[in-house]
């Protein structure tokens, strides 16, 4: 009950593009959904966050969508670009500050 | 602020070892979490302090262990090393009004 699923494993988008990731989570109990990202060599870094009680969060060229009783959210990348290659990693906790159950992960590769 | 700095950053160590990773939180955080990475299980939690009292613990053995000091600094422990316990360790911080957890570069170990 404690898992976190994310797809794609891997996602290739042409600069300009939408890259949009998925994740679904068993645990109702989770209340804070926070996206990151990572690139080699470094540790992840928090992108953006959204608590249950938006739907929607925006915050420059990424967006999460959250459906509270799909039980599932989205990370969605506009206008993709080179420098977005990376990995981004959906989590999720019981607080903001607490122990996070990670996503396994998608690869993105954005080409010019 | 400073972020958060681990030590060292690569470490490679012989079967039957033991080694002690370091974590210094961002200035006025006083929540500590460590993190495995690994190819294979991904990101996954290990425990966290707070106050100088492990506040929560993830599913490793007792080989793993960690303190906390009254500064915030964070040491975590591997006693008896093993081969599969290569992997990025990577220590977070949290506090603040969002609480939000920010990640460090993590201590590449390499067992041999």
């Amino acid at each position: 009950q404690q898992q976190v699923k994310q797809s794609p494993q891997s996602l290739i988008v042409q600069k300009g593009g939408i890259s949009i990731i998925n994740c679904a989570y068993e645990n109702t109990a989770f209340d804070y959904f926070p996206w990151y990202q990572q690139f080699p060599g470094k540790g992840p870094a928090l992108l953006i966050a959204i608590r249950p009680d938006v739907s929607e969060k925006k915050e420059g060229r990424f967006t999460i969508s959250f459906n509270k009783s799909a039980k599932q959210f989205s990370l969605h990348i506009m206008d993709s670009q080179p420098g977005d290659s990376a990995t981004y990693f959906c989590a999720a906790s019981q607080t903001s500050g607490s122990r996070l159950t990670f996503g396994e992960g998608t690869q993105l590769t954005v080409n010019p | 602020k400073a972020g958060v700095t681990q030590t060292p950053r690569y470490l490679i160590k012989t079967r039957g070892q033991q080694v002690t990773l370091s974590c210094s939180p961002i200035s006025g955080h006083r929540s500590v979490s460590w993190y495995q990475q690994t190819p294979g299980q991904g990101l996954q939690f290990l425990f966290e302090y707070f106050s100088e009292t492990q506040r929560n613990k993830g599913n490793f053995p007792g080989r793993f262990s960690g303190r906390q000091f009254s500064n915030s600094r964070s040491e975590m422990n591997v006693s008896t090393l093993e081969l599969g316990d290569s992997a990025l360790y990577l220590c977070a911080s949290s506090g603040g009004v969002k609480g939000e957890q920010y990640f460090g570069p993590g201590t590449r170990l390499t067992v041999t």
